[in-house]
C-alpha cells in the first residue's frame, strides 16, 4: 500500500512553455501533498505545501505565479511550471501526507523536467 | 525552523559490513522519517520513529528524542542497499509552517562495493 505515483516520469520543453505535472495517491486518501525540487547532488528542498480545496502555501524564494499547484481532490494535486526556462530546470518530487492513518509522507518517483 | 545534520556524508563500505548513520536536529520534534533514495531518485520509505527503536530485516533506527538524535543501522549491507540514505523530522501540525512538514538533511550517500 501507500503508493504515490507522478506522470510524466521525465519532461523536454522549450523555453516558455508550461509544463504540468501530476501527483497521484493511489491506494491512500491525502490530506496534504508536497511538492519539492532536487538539485543534483543535493538534499530536497520544499517548495509548497498543499491542501485539498485551499491555495498553495509557498517557500520563501518560490514564485507562485511561476509554479502553479492545483489541490483538486484527496488524491490529486498537479505542479504546473509556467513559462519555463532552462534554469527551471530539476528534479521535481511530490509527497503526499496520510493525515488519517500513517501520518507518513510518502514520496512519488519523481519527474525530470529539462528546458532547453 | 529544524536544523538537520546527518553524519557522515559519504560512506564506503565492503559487501557485507556493517555501518551507522547518524542524524542530528536543533529542536523538539513530533516525528522523524528516514528514507532510501535509489539511484533512479525513489525515496523509499524505511522508518517513521519518533522514538525508540525499530527493526525491519537488515536495517533498524533507533531516535532519542530528548538528546535530539536517530541513527540508521545497516547489517550485511549488500550492493542494493547503494544510494542516499536521508532523516527528515517534522514539527507536526501545529508548527505554525505547515502541517506536518519534513525538514531534510543533506544526506549519507552509501556506496556498497562487491
Amino acid at each position: 500500500g501507500a503508493v504515490v505515483s507522478q506522470h510524466p516520469s521525465w519532461v523536454i520543453c522549450k523555453s516558455g512553455t508550461s509544463v504540468k505535472i501530476e501527483c497521484r495517491s493511489l491506494d491512500f486518501q491525502a490530506t496534504t501533498m508536497f511538492w519539492y525540487r532536487q538539485f543534483p547532488k543535493q538534499s530536497l528542498m520544499l517548495m509548497a505545501t498543499s491542501n485539498e480545496g485551499s491555495k498553495a502555501t509557498y517557500e520563501q524564494g518560490v514564485e507562485k505565479d511561476k509554479f502553479l499547484i492545483n489541490h483538486a481532490s484527496l488524491t490529486l494535486s498537479t505542479l504546473t511550471v509556467t513559462s519555463a526556462h532552462p534554469e527551471d530546470s530539476s528534479f521535481y518530487i511530490c509527497s503526499a501526507l496520510d493525515g488519517i492513518q500513517t501520518y507518513e509522507q510518502y514520496f512519488g518517483p519523481g519527474t525530470r523536467l529539462t528546458v532547453t | 525552523g529544524i536544523q538537520v545534520e546527518q553524519s557522515p556524508p559519504d560512506l564506503i563500505l565492503q559487501e557485507g559490513a556493517n555501518s551507522t548513520l547518524r542524524c542530528n536536529f536543533s529542536d523538539s520534534v513530533n516525528n522523524l522519517q528516514w528514507f532510501h533514495q535509489n539511484p533512479w531518485g525513489q525515496l523509499i520509505n524505511l522508518f517513521y520513529i519518533p522514538s525508540g527503536t525499530k527493526q525491519n530485516g537488515r536495517l533498524s533506527a533507533t531516535t532519542v528524542a530528548t538528546e535530539r538524535y536517530s541513527l540508521l543501522y545497516i547489517s550485511s549491507s549488500q550492493t542494493t542497499d547503494s544510494g542516499v540514505y536521508f532523516c527528515a523530522p517534522d514539527k507536526g501540525p501545529y508548527s505554525g509552517a505547515g502541517s506536518y512538514q519534513l525538514t531534510f538533511g543533506k544526506g549519507t550517500k552509501l556506496s556498497v562495493i562487491p
